[in-house]
């Protein structure tokens, strides 16, 4: 069965600094995975995705992720944080890029300060 | 290309009560998927159609929920004879099969 971790509950980082969320995923073949953002009360907006090729993907809002097989990870960064950036953050890992099942992090709850 | 649409947006019902959300996905897309959330968690898997055929139910998928998608387009979620512990958001996504999910901004069960 696939699982993601997400270690860091709360982050806080101040506007302007760099980020990187972390995501461990666990899964027997190749994973497909996301990131999604979502704002209080509202549904998840999806970030970017990696299915295959390139390791370093690029997505909305100045995201990028990178997949790394031999650590099973796939952080998420942004070279400099915005105030609106301040959301939830969810790592997800698919069984297949057709769309099947996914499994999600427990989250990250980003904040930014001034 | 309207997104996805669910309604109503928020629903309080008392406990023992029914309760129905529906769900509008992207015109072409013809997977369509329910997930809960609960607060500070992430979303959880509840079932998935492709066209009207319902492929995969989740095992907390009680007896109490039965989701259709009777023509292939708009979807159904019912809960029957609610509990405090049905209180969640109810993501309803949708994808055309290839990509990532498309979601909807969800309705949010509060069970007194």
């Amino acid at each position: 069965a696939q699982s993601v971790t997400q270690p860091d509950i709360h982050i806080t980082v101040s506007e302007g600094a760099s980020l990187e969320l972390r995501c461990n995923y666990s899964y027997g073949a190749t994973p497909y995975l996301f990131w999604y953002v979502q704002s209080p009360g509202q549904g998840l907006q999806l970030l970017l995705k990696y299915f295959s090729g390139d390791t370093l993907v690029q997505g909305i809002k100045g995201f990028e992720a990178e997949f790394k097989r031999s650590q099973s990870s796939f952080n998420l960064r942004k070279p400099s944080v915005h105030w609106s950036d301040a959301a939830e953050y969810f790592c997800a890992v698919g069984a297949s890029n057709a769309g099947n099942m996914l499994t999600f992090g427990g989250g990250t709850r980003l904040m930014v300060k001034p | 290309d309207t997104g996805v649409s669910q309604d109503p947006r928020h629903k309080i019902t008392k406990r023992g009560q029914n309760v129905t959300f529906r769900c509008d996905p992207i015109s072409e897309h013809n997977r369509l998927y329910w997930y809960r959330q609960t607060l500070g968690q992430g979303p959880e898997f509840l079932t998935y159609f492709q066209n009207e055929a319902q492929l995969e139910k989740s095992r907390l998928l009680s007896d109490r929920f039965s989701a259709e998608r009777p023509k292939g387009s708009f979807s159904t979620l019912e809960i029957q004879r609610t509990e405090q512990g049905d209180s969640a958001m109810y993501l309803c996504a949708s994808s055309p099969g290839t990509g990532g999910y498309t979601f909807g901004s969800g309705t949010r069960l509060t069970v007194v």
